[in-house]
């Protein structure tokens, strides 16, 4: 079946640096990737949808200049948590779509800012 | 704009009985809807959808659900639990054709199994 990977897995920084999370589909090209933060114990909340080749599109009230999103090319999604803050700590989940409504989840990463 | 209302955050069932975890939806254009199970510190599993056609939707794990359109339900339901489904489930929606803009989640049930 259709994989996503998310890497890394988990990372911890310190406050006031960035963090790269990749999300790739492993095997099949995404013309659409999601990212989604849940806190714990909470809900998946959308962040933002990426086109490949267009920029995001940032649900209401995300920061697009904290959470940078890439979408360079058909596997390949990238979110850059900018200046990460204790609070930007979180689980953050990538999906993404490979036809009409066949949506792939990754495994997660787990964000800790100390 | 959808939204996904799961009435239970938790609920506790002894292993081996039935269980049903409800989720009611709000939207106002017909919907696709979802059925997600997440074990610790683990991504998302699709357990099963609806996008059209028969109601009645089996899924992996023994998991089933009903569409009800007149009641805006997708509640799922499993005859006899195991300790293994212990997880947290979430119920989900997109209104867009082709899923192209995201799915809006509910805020998730625990299920605990108890032996």
């Amino acid at each position: 079946g259709a994989v996503v990977s998310q890497h890394p897995s988990r990372v911890i920084c310190k406050s006031g640096t960035s963090v790269k999370i990749e999300c790739r589909s492993l095997d099949f090209q995404a013309t659409t990737m999601f990212w989604y933060r849940q806190f714990p114990k909470q809900s998946l909340m959308l962040m933002a949808t990426s086109n490949e080749g267009s920029k995001a599109t940032y649900e209401q009230g995300v920061e697009k200049d904290k959470f940078l999103i890439n979408h360079a090319s058909l596997t390949l999604s990238t979110l850059t948590v900018t200046s990460a803050h204790p609070e930007d700590s979180s689980f953050y989940i990538c999906s993404a779509r490979l036809g009409d409504m066949r949506i792939h989840f990754g495994p997660g990463t787990r964000l800790t800012v100390t | 704009a959808q939204s996904v209302t799961q009435l239970d955050s938790q609920v506790p069932v002894f292993e081996e009985a039935p269980v049903e975890l409800r989720c009611n939806y709000s939207s106002s254009v017909s919907v696709y809807l979802f059925w997600y199970v997440q074990y610790p510190n683990q991504g998302l599993q699709l357990l099963l959808k609806y996008l059209s056609g028969s109601t009645l939707v089996k899924g992996i794990n023994g998991f089933e659900a009903e569409f009800n359109k007149s009641q805006t339900s997708f509640h799922l339901r499993k005859p006899s639990v195991h300790i293994s489904d212990t997880a947290e489930y979430f119920c989900a929606v997109s209104e867009t054709g082709g899923g192209a803009d995201g799915l809006t989640f509910g805020k998730g049930t625990h299920l605990i199994i108890q032996p």
